[in-house]
């Protein structure tokens, strides 16, 4: 079946600009999660869905940072008024209720 | 917070031979600690896991030990091969087995064969 997919594989913006990023989780999965993983580093938890809701967002840095996952599938990763220390890959990953986290390519932010 | 941390940070090994990894833990509420292969360029990649009720588990030429008193894991690769040449990070959850992932820094294992 297919895996986690995510888009774009690449984003580069300038500092101050709003992206977003967008997440399809495998189908049937009810848990998806957001990370992001600087180089030389291992992924950095930001946040986690059950369903549509947060479960847990205590990862995200700062009110810059937002997502949602409004119909409980697909989920976006937003943004605002980006930084330079912003740059890394943001990692989805999803799981099922047998738990076990499959990740997604990621998509590469760069911010001049 | 909570803590993983992860040694050693590289490791060489002669194809063949068998490579350990070892991560501690400091949450002794953790009971989900998944361990991921990452290629250069590629995503992590699921290659094991243990949940907190178990002391080992193995498949094929991988294994995991899990000591929870001491809150420690480690992987345990034997008759490397060249293509097991990658980044290998360790994981801690953080309420069950979907809750969030605290990882380790990860280790480069070279394989040289």
């Amino acid at each position: 079946g297919a895996g986690v997919s995510q888009t774009p594989s690449n984003k580069v913006t300038e500092k101050g600009k709003y992206v977003e990023l967008r997440c399809d989780p495998i189908s049937g999965h009810t848990a998806l999660y957001w990370y992001r993983q600087s180089l030389g580093q291992g992924p950095e938890f930001l946040i986690y869905f059950q369903g549509t809701g947060a479960a847990d967002d205590s990862g995200l840095p700062n009110d810059r940072f937002f997502a949602v996952r409004p119909e409980g599938s697909v989920s976006t990763l937003k943004i605002q008024r980006t930084e330079r220390g912003d740059s890394a890959v943001y990692l989805c990953a999803s799981s099922s209720q047998r738990g076990g986290q499959f990740f997604g390519p990621g998509t590469r932010l760069t911010v001049l | 917070g909570e803590n993983v941390e992860q040694h050693p940070s590289t490791l060489s090994v002669q194809e063949g031979d068998s490579a350990v990894i070892k991560c501690t833990y400091s949450d002794s509420a953790s009971n989900y600690f998944p361990w991921y292969k990452q290629e250069l360029g590629k995503r992590p990649q699921l290659i094991i896991d243990i949940r907190s009720n178990v002391g080992e588990k193995k498949d094929q030429r991988i294994a995991v030990t899990l000591n929870k008193t001491a809150k420690h894991f480690s992987l345990h690769i034997t008759e490397t091969q060249p293509e097991d040449s990658a980044v290998y990070f360790c994981a801690a959850s953080i309420g069950g087995s979907q809750g969030n992932l605290i990882f380790g820094k990860g280790t480069k294992l070279s394989v040289k064969p």
